[in-house]
């Protein structure tokens, strides 16, 4: 069964931790992105990648960290510096990057 | 910032009617797509348009592309409770990249 997972579904956080979100695709695309979707509003993107090792900033990355060490997995990161995290995260993945994107079915992060 | 502005923000209709949305954008694009996000869940792709196309259909979904007015229609035709959901239009901005900038949607509502 072919698809994008993100793990876990809710997420909750402490003032001042890091907390890393998971993505894993077995599609075999080479660009994996993030998002953040607050309410009522559209995506907003943070990092993506096109290409393992690879990855650049998205329009709002500061308080962010990925990596991409394998072509099927993109965990995000989200550190203490990110000052209002609470929001739905969605990462998506395309066979390149003018094709379609896919998306996972996101994870909920609340700050406590 | 937000490239897509998806109008109405909300709409309201019975099962049967048929369901307008547009999109408008500001610079040139490559391509434009939709996406539908049921409550919670992660995005689901339903029509991509090439700037060089005009009108594209997949099943009841039928999408307009008026380049000259940097704008989208998505038309769903004999609606169903079950195509209550946000809808998202989002655009490359012409990079080819593959980033995306998504609109902040539409949030249909079927009633029975």
């Amino acid at each position: 069964d072919g698809g994008i997972t993100q793990s876990p579904k809710y997420l909750f956080r402490k003032e001042g931790q890091n907390v890393t979100l998971s993505c894993e695709q077995n599609l075999n695309h080479d660009a994996m992105y993030w998002y953040r979707q607050d309410p009522g509003q559209g995506l907003r993107l943070i990092y993506y990648s096109q290409i393992v090792n690879d990855f650049q900033k998205g329009d709002i990355a500061e308080g962010y960290s990925v990596s991409r060490e394998k072509k099927e997995s993109f965990p995000l990161t989200v550190t203490s510096a990110q000052k209002n995290p609470t929001a739905f995260y969605l990462c998506a993945s395309s066979r390149d990057r003018a094709d379609t994107q896919y998306f996972g079915p996101g994870t909920r992060l609340t700050v406590l | 910032s937000q490239q897509g502005e998806e109008d109405p923000q909300a709409l309201s209709i019975q099962e049967g009617e048929n369901a307008t949305m547009n999109c408008s954008y500001k610079t040139s694009i490559n391509n434009l797509q939709w996406y539908r996000q049921n409550s919670g869940r992660g995005l689901v792709h339903l029509i991509l348009i090439r700037s060089n196309e005009r009108e594209k259909h997949s099943g009841r979904l039928r999408v307009t592309l008026d380049t000259s007015k940097k704008s989208s229609s998505l038309l769903i035709t004999a609606s169903r409770a079950a195509d209550t959901a946000s809808y998202f239009c989002a655009t490359d901005r012409g990079s080819t990249l593959g980033r995306l900038y998504f609109g902040r949607g539409t949030q249909l509502t079927v009633w029975p």
